[in-house]
């Protein structure tokens, strides 16, 4: 299947600063990229769409300001979470989907697990 | 708007043996997409199995199977010959045809006991 990556793979940082998460897709081009947010024993809730070269889509409760979707190229969508605060503390995942394929299927990235002290 | 239930927040298994987890789903679409995605401990999410609603024939891969009953809205994933490794979370997805995104189950933690 299609390899999608994320980095960094973890990051702990202090209240009040921002962070950076970066999704590639390795081996082809993804149009929409999907950035997802779990806790700990939950189901996956997703957070916006990242469409390439125009502005992402956001859930209803998701704020466009704090949580920054960007993607500016057809293997890259970022997500900042800025002036990060200790409830945004999470385990965030990006997929993708692959264009041109029927079943309309989206690969996931390993995760990326965020701690704000 | 489409709604994903799972009803068995775990289940075991001993290993060897044959396990069906249950999901059901709510829509008004005649056509869509159905997936099962499992997440082991390193919380990669894994596609296991989907299948179009349009096709009647239930989706194989391997000793992973689905039962697809489309007038029930059920869509069971059984799995056959269990193995350690196949203790993970596992969550039941839907999919419009014409939409983008994914609806996820709330997910039933599998464990595989030797």
């Amino acid at each position: 299947g299609a390899v999608v990556s994320q980095h960094p793979s973890r990051v702990i940082c202090k209240s009040g600063t921002s962070v950076k998460i970066e999704c590639r897709s390795l081996d082809f081009q993804a149009t929409t990229m999907f950035w997802y947010r779990q806790f700990p024993k939950q189901s996956l809730m997703l957070m916006a769409t990242s469409n390439e070269g125009s502005k992402a889509t956001y859930e209803q409760g998701v704020e466009k300001d704090k949580f920054l979707i960007n993607h500016a190229s057809l293997t890259l969508s970022t997500l900042t979470v800025t002036s990060a605060h200790p409830e945004d503390s999470s385990f965030y995942i990006c997929s993708a989907r692959v264009p041109g394929l029927v079943q309309e299927t989206q690969y996931f990235g390993p995760g990326t697990r965020l701690l704000v002290l | 708007a489409q709604t994903v239930t799972q009803s068995q927040p775990e289940m075991s298994v001993q290993e060897a043996e044959t396990v069906t987890l249950s999901c059901t789903y709510d829509t008004s679409e005649s056509n869509y997409y159905l997936f099962w995605y499992k997440q082991p401990p390193s919380r990669q999410m894994i596609l296991v199995i989907r299948q179009e609603a349009y096709k009647q024939q239930n989706a194989t891969e391997n000793r992973f199977s689905v039962n697809f009953q489309k007038a029930a809205k059920s869509f069971s994933l059984k799995i056959s010959d269990s193995q350690l490794g196949d203790t993970a979370m596992y969550f039941c997805a839907f999919k419009e045809t014409s939409g983008s995104r994914l609806t996820f189950g709330e997910g039933t933690q599998l464990t595989v006991n030797p």
